[in-house]
């Protein structure tokens, strides 16, 4: 079993549209939990970032993490074309030989339809 | 947000012959930099911690001599992959952390091997 799972998808949404993306994990030490926007063929870009259990709100998006359920989730309000992306979900612990290293989802590749 | 930068940003090698990668933090210090490597449709895949000061932390089953990394600076980590040969075509992007949790990418290096 992998540490972090993550449905690759691909999902197709109207424009518009909530998408959710999700991941859950089973390494109960994760501490900080992101999610990264990658567009093909560049490095991921860091769009929202968590510590613990909460909600986190930035404009369109949305960040959920429930540490009781090991599931964390990504929302993304009035999508739009340029979202069509693959979206990452990472995580890692609180330090030690974890220190900064990042454990990544598969990623789910999204594309949003005018 | 923070700026990482990657150079080259694709380069194409004859099998056997060593490439070089930089990977810069633009406007913080990093002591910790990341290295990655991704395969298409694939999520990214850590090779090694870059310790500015310090010998390189390699991850189980990447080979230190093939990959050598070294952190000169606090704003510097090169990748050499030595004796390229094509099983090393990949996609390779490093990371900063500029927050004890929190990483930032750069935009990747695509290396292709002949």
């Amino acid at each position: 079993q992998k540490e972090v799972e993550q449905d690759p998808g691909p999902l197709s949404v109207p424009e518009g549209a909530i998408v959710s993306l999700n991941c859950t994990y089973s390494n109960s030490a994760f501490q900080y939990f992101m999610w990264y926007r990658q567009y093909s063929r560049k490095g991921p870009e860091l769009l929202m970032y968590t510590y613990s259990s909460g909600n986190k709100e930035d404009g369109r998006f949305t960040a959920q993490v429930d540490k009781s359920s090991k599931y964390i989730s990504l929302f993304i309000r009035d999508s739009q074309p340029s979202d069509s992306a693959t979206y990452l979900c990472a995580m890692s612990g609180a330090g030690g030989t974890s220190y900064g290293k990042l454990t990544f989802g598969q990623g789910t590749i999204l594309t949003v339809h005018p | 947000g923070a700026v990482v930068s990657q150079h080259p940003s694709w380069v194409i090698c004859k099998s056997g012959t060593s490439v070089k990668i930089e990977c810069r933090s633009l406007d913080f210090q990093a002591t910790t930099m990341f290295w990655y490597r991704q395969f298409p449709k694939q999520s990214l895949m850590l090779m090694a911690t870059s310790n500015e000061g310090s010998k390189a932390t390699y991850e189980q089953g990447v080979e230190k001599d093939k990959f050598l990394i070294n952190h000169a600076s606090l704003t510097l980590s090169t990748l050499t992959v030595t004796s390229a040969h094509p099983e090393d075509s990949s996609f390779y992007i490093c990371s900063a952390n500029r927050r004890k949790e929190t990483q930032y990418f750069g935009p990747g290096t695509r290396l292709l091997v002949l």
